[in-house]
């Protein structure tokens, strides 16, 4: 089977911009999560999404926003990217939301906001 | 919040084994221990995870006290490959759950 990917891998924005990230799970995997990644703060939670719907988010503000498709594919949008956005942002997939077990992370996304 | 407690960074040298502890004091009943390791700027990749015993795979062993406040993972035979930050986290088994990491272990790896 064919991993988490990510895209795209790496992209530069400037303050003020909008920026949509790409995640496409696992083949039969329903469950997105995504994670903004910081050497201050670590690994935090974003959002989950199970059946095209969000079902947890993490404390960020408005600006971060998700959708998932039917076909299980996710993507997240950050507007008015502030410097502080710039982060590696990983996306993670399970097969069902409503059980633990594994996730399985993409390389993420790298974004750098100038 | 994160609810686990790890040692900021630790060495091993190479071919001996590496034991990372996990504090989990305020752990629940249905949580369960899960381990990933994030190699340099890569996807976290789980390694093992368990509920109260203790658990073995091609990987890694995970040793989980009896009160189930603490847990070690163990790698036997740690390799230069193993450099890497390796995170404790603690989730329960059903339900919508937010996924907290905390700020891992370092491990170093030394020749």
């Amino acid at each position: 089977k064919a991993g988490v990917t990510q895209t795209p891998r790496y992209l530069i924005k400037t303050r003020g911009q909008q920026v949509t990230l790409s995640c496409s799970p696992i083949s039969g995997h329903r469950s997105v999560s995504w994670y903004q990644q910081t050497p201050g703060q670590g690994l935090q939670f974003l959002f989950e999404y199970f059946s095209e719907t969000q079902r947890n988010k993490g404390n960020f503000p408005g600006r971060f926003s998700g959708r998932q498709f039917s076909n299980s594919r996710s993507e997240m949008n950050v507007s008015t990217l502030e410097l502080g956005d710039s982060a590696l942002y990983l996306c993670a997939s399970k097969e069902r939301a409503e059980q633990g077990g594994e996730l399985f992370f993409g390389e993420g996304s790298r974004l750098t906001v100038l | 919040d994160a609810k686990t407690t790890q040692p900021p960074s630790m060495d091993c040298a190479e071919g001996r084994a590496a034991n990372l502890p996990c504090n989990h004091s305020t752990i629940s009943g249905n949580e369960y221990v899960y381990w990933y390791r994030q190699i340099h700027s890569q996807g976290p990749q789980y390694i093992i995870h368990g509920l109260k015993n203790n658990e073995t795979n091609e990987m890694a062993s995970l040793i989980i006290t009896e009160d189930r406040k603490s847990s070690t993972l163990i790698l036997p035979h740690a390799t230069l490959r193993d450099t890497a930050v390796y995170y404790c986290i603690v989730r329960p088994s059903g339900g919508y759950q937010k996924v907290t990491f905390g700020t891992g272990t370092k491990l170093q790896v030394i020749p």
